[in-house]
């Protein structure tokens, strides 16, 4: 168990809805990523919180969009749903900034019909 | 660009087999680190080693190895005498300052492992 928790574990919805992904970091941890996994583009980071700061955004989609709220969790919104948008989102906080390691979530499988 | 580089998108071996896993990454910094991690069936990704540019010793962690090499930009992965609960997905990753320390992943090798 990482200490990283995430919340659906599974999620079925359709074209065109919005959906929410929560995470909760591992105690003490203020550093917050989300990455996708897909078949076609593997894993990839889409952005990253820090203390409640978004510091870092990668192939994020504008209408995917994310935050840290004051107690440290963190949510991802994901709207307009496309088939495509199906994947795996994993979650993974570390302590700080500077290159410790990740703990993963377990992830939450999205899945669009 | 690519930023890890995994050739190998599959290997399949029979148990107490040893198998490596090659992962060549591109960086212009001088602090990084390189991670592998492994995905089983189940999904979940499971931390395995986190190495620092300045560190080039090999690291044996019972039956995994890890051999860094600088000169080649090459971080490979080792497993000795290969058993059944070894299959996974193992991805190398890099982490760079510039970058925030966010993880670039390599897109992975399959391994299967064979009774």
């Amino acid at each position: 168990d990482s200490g990283v928790t995430q919340t659906p574990k599974h999620l079925i919805t359709a074209t065109g809805q919005r959906v929410t992904l929560r995470c909760s970091p591992r105690s003490g941890d203020l550093s917050v990523y989300w990455y996708q996994q897909s078949l076609d583009q593997g894993l990839q980071f889409l952005i990253q919180y820090y203390n409640g700061e978004e510091r870092a955004k990668g192939n994020i989609l504008e209408r995917f969009s994310a935050q840290q709220f004051p107690d440290l969790h963190s949510e991802l919104n994901l709207s307009s749903l496309e088939l495509g948008d199906s994947a795996l989102y994993f979650c993974a906080s570390s302590v700080d900034l500077r290159g410790h390691r990740q703990f993963f979530g377990p992830g939450t499988r999205l899945t669009v019909l | 660009a690519q930023k890890v580089t995994q050739a190998q998108t599959e290997i399949s071996v029979v148990e107490k087999e040893d198998v490596t896993l090659d992962c060549v990454y591109e960086t212009r910094d001088t602090t990084y680190y390189l991670f592998w991690y492994k995905q089983p069936p189940s999904g979940e990704l499971v931390f395995l080693i986190r190495r620092n540019s300045f560190d080039e010793q090999n690291e044996i962690s019972g039956r995994y190895s890890w051999n860094f090499q600088k000169s080649t930009s090459s971080f490979n992965f080792t497993i000795t005498a290969s058993q059944v609960v070894d299959s996974a997905v193992y991805f190398c990753a890099l982490s760079e300052a510039p970058d925030d320390y966010k993880l670039s992943f390599g897109a992975g090798t399959t391994v299967t492992v064979r009774a």
